[in-house]
């Protein structure tokens, strides 16, 4: 097992367009995180699973924003309608079930909105 | 609801130098607390992490971190900064009694090690 992969790493679109992410988390983690990062800020937290179960989404996360985990394995996070001010990295992370648990982070994937 | 702030967006020190990075949170109960490391173009490293007992916490790479309830504080440092040791720092908490363990994090500190 080589960690959290996430795919595309980068993607550039125009404004407008619907864009889709996928992260593949560390396969025995039950967990599996969402954040967002812009530049010079700290990531912040957009929604997370537990199993298939979506279980928290955070007020950022605005109506044009969906995650799934259809099978509480891979995750996807699309986004509708791009505008500039969602350009930003998407980062994931997975970890076991528990609030202390590491939670182990993907290389992300940087939004490029035109 | 629960912040967390860095002080200095920027850090530099000379190689072999004492490695100071400050971090407070605002919760009057104390929470889980994490520093996390992330190099360019990489995903975020887990330093090390705080959850009960000592207060100091020893991590990867040489870095610790001190636990102060009355200052509500966890400093990063290392006592010898390495070229290595360049990236950006991120400290953040988890609340206890919050089942999902999201993590809230400040805005970070970018470390430079001068030669």
């Amino acid at each position: 097992d080589t960690g959290v992969s996430q795919d595309p790493r980068h993607k550039i679109t125009k404004r407008g367009q619907n864009v889709t992410f996928r992260c593949d988390p560390i396969s025995e983690h039950n967990r599996l995180y969402w954040y967002r990062q812009t530049l010079g800020q700290g990531p912040e937290f957009l929604t997370y699973f537990q199993n298939e179960a979506q279980l928290e989404k955070s007020r950022l996360l605005s109506d044009r924003f969906s995650a799934e985990r259809p099978k509480g394995s891979f995750s996807t996070l699309e986004i509708q309608r791009t505008e500039q001010g969602d350009s930003a990295m998407y980062l994931c992370a997975s970890s076991l079930a528990g609030v202390a648990y590491e939670q182990y982070f993907g290389p992300g994937t940087r939004l490029t909105v035109t | 609801a629960q912040s967390v702030t860095q002080l200095g967006s920027h850090v530099s020190v000379s190689e072999g130098a004492l490695v100071l990075l400050r971090c407070n949170y605002s919760s009057s109960v104390p929470p889980y607390l994490f520093w996390y490391v992330q190099y360019p173009n990489q995903g975020l490293q887990l330093l090390l992490k705080y959850t009960t007992g000592a207060t100091l916490v020893k991590g990867i790479n040489g870095f610790e971190a001190e636990f102060k309830k009355s200052e509500t504080s966890f400093h990063l440092t290392k006592p010898s900064a390495h070229m290595s040791d360049a990236a950006e720092y991120f400290c953040a908490v988890s609340e206890r009694g919050n089942q999902g363990g999201k993590l809230i994090f400040g805005q970070g500190t970018e470390l430079s090690v001068k030669p």
